[in-house]
């Protein structure tokens, strides 16, 4: 299984809402990323897990809340967003220290 | 900030041309890779080149690397509508974590 998922795949929410994005592998993969992408630019990186462990927070405002509560699972729970945080929302995993990403499909997330 | 730039922004060509895309970057790598994004979806891995390699080849794909130039080219020989999409170069920087940090992209439109 060389997939990553992504679930929702579409999700509207309101600046008082509370929603978490899912990302899943089954690859073994011990490293997995959160990456926010606007629209024609690239995507940037908001957060690094390694061995289930936060390693880097690329300066991501705190109403955005990463979690991976196992080696197969990152969430990227989401409370208070702006509108100007509407975007597509990429999950990567990876082996820690081998160059490949492995994404998944994204969240297009709207902000109301 | 990120790692590299990329032109042109957007390409259009025809059926059958080939498509070069250049990516230049900034800081010294290890090697560089190349990703592929349809429209609104996940980055697919294209092909990664190592520091020490000047050309590498894969199917329809060639990529060459002048670490002296800081850059990087991808041809695309035979172009299909299929190769409409984004296209990304990226790199790794090693900040604790491995963070990969991509170019701004070009878009590909292969006309019928």
């Amino acid at each position: 299984d060389t997939e990553v998922t992504q679930t929702p795949k579409h999700l509207v929410m309101g600046m008082t809402n509370k929603k978490s994005l899912k990302c899943e592998q089954h690859m073994g993969h011990r490293a997995m990323y959160w990456y926010k992408q606007k629209a024609k630019k690239p995507p940037e990186l908001m957060f690094v897990y390694s061995y289930e462990k936060l390693s880097i927070n690329e300066s991501v405002p705190s109403r955005f809340s990463p979690e991976c509560p196992n080696s197969s699972l990152l969430n990227l729970h989401l409370h208070a967003l702006q509108p100007e945080d509407s975007a597509l929302y990429l999950c990567a995993s990876s082996h820690p220290i081998r160059p490949l990403r492995y994404f998944g499909p994204g969240t297009r997330l709207t902000v109301l | 900030s990120q790692q590299g730039e990329e032109d042109p922004q957007a390409l259009s060509i025809q059926e059958g041309e080939n498509a070069t895309m250049n990516c230049s970057y900034k800081t010294s790598i290890n090697n560089l890779q190349w990703y592929r994004q349809n429209s609104g979806r996940g980055l697919v891995h294209l092909i990664l080149i190592r520091s020490n390699e000047r050309e590498k080849h894969s199917g329809r794909l060639r990529v060459t690397l002048d670490t002296s130039k800081k850059s990087s080219s991808l041809l695309i020989t035979a172009s299909r509508a299929a190769d409409t999409a984004s296209y990304f170069c990226a790199t790794l920087i090693i900040q604790g974590a491995q963070k990969l940090v991509f170019g701004q992209g070009t878009r590909l439109t292969i006309n019928p």
